[in-house]
């Protein structure tokens, strides 16, 4: 099994641009997460989805902020316009019902906003 | 809103001996609590974890201890070896919600 798997690894971007981090999530788990990983914060859940459908997104800091899951096998989250305080580890990670409460993580996507 | 806590940043340890990590927590509705372990460059990795009707959890090395009156769960590891080194969050739910990671390293 390929595990969760992240894209970009790193990003580095301007203020003002648009980024886009991507997640494939492990076949047949239909939970998927993003966290987003700071020094201050620690790990903060930012949105979460059950069988594409997004749950619970209290976590997504602002508008800036907005995810999708077209399909079980890809989600993306989308910050737009980023802003420098935006910069951080932005983890993805899926669950299956059968052990729901432990979530598999990718490796990380380490977003620079200059 | 930091509904869980580690309040320390970081642990070193001599290698064989015991390593206590600590966590606290304000939600009491939470009823299930878990620990990751996290190496540089990495996503953090499911370590064990303790349901609320429990209060301790053990898998070799690793022991999770869970005193719900006081809203605390430790993780305790024995012997510690080098191996151990890297970063401990604690976790708890529903929804899930994370400490901030406490850096243990282990001395050879």
């Amino acid at each position: 099994d390929a595990g969760v798997i992240q894209s970009p690894r790193h990003e580095v971007t301007e203020m003002g641009q648009e980024v886009t981090l991507r997640c494939k999530p492990i076949s047949g788990h239909n939970s998927l997460f993003w966290y987003r990983q700071t020094m201050m914060r620690g790990l903060e859940l930012l949105i979460y989805f059950n069988n594409n459908v997004p749950i619970d997104d209290s976590g997504m800091p602002e508008d800036r902020f907005s995810a999708k899951m077209p399909n079980a096998s890809f989600s993306t989250l989308k910050i737009q316009p980023s802003e420098p305080r935006d910069s951080a580890v932005y983890f993805c990670a899926s669950s299956s019902t059968r052990v729901p409460d432990t979530q598999y993580f990718g490796p990380g996507t380490r977003l620079t906003v200059l | 809103d930091q509904q869980v806590k580690q309040n320390s940043p970081s642990l070193s340890v001599q290698e064989g001996r015991i390593s206590i990590l600590n966590c606290d927590y304000t939600n009491s509705m939470f009823d299930y609590f878990l620990w990751y372990k996290k190496y540089p460059a990495e996503g953090p990795t499911f370590l064990i974890s303790i349901s609320s009707i429990k209060d301790k959890n053990e898998d070799g090395r690793f022991t999770v201890f869970l005193n719900k009156s006081a809203k605390h769960l430790s993780l305790h590891i024995v012997p510690s070896q080098p191996g151990d080194s890297a970063v401990y969050f604690c976790a708890a739910r529903a929804p899930m919600r994370f400490g901030a990671g406490t850096r243990l390293t282990v001395k050879p």
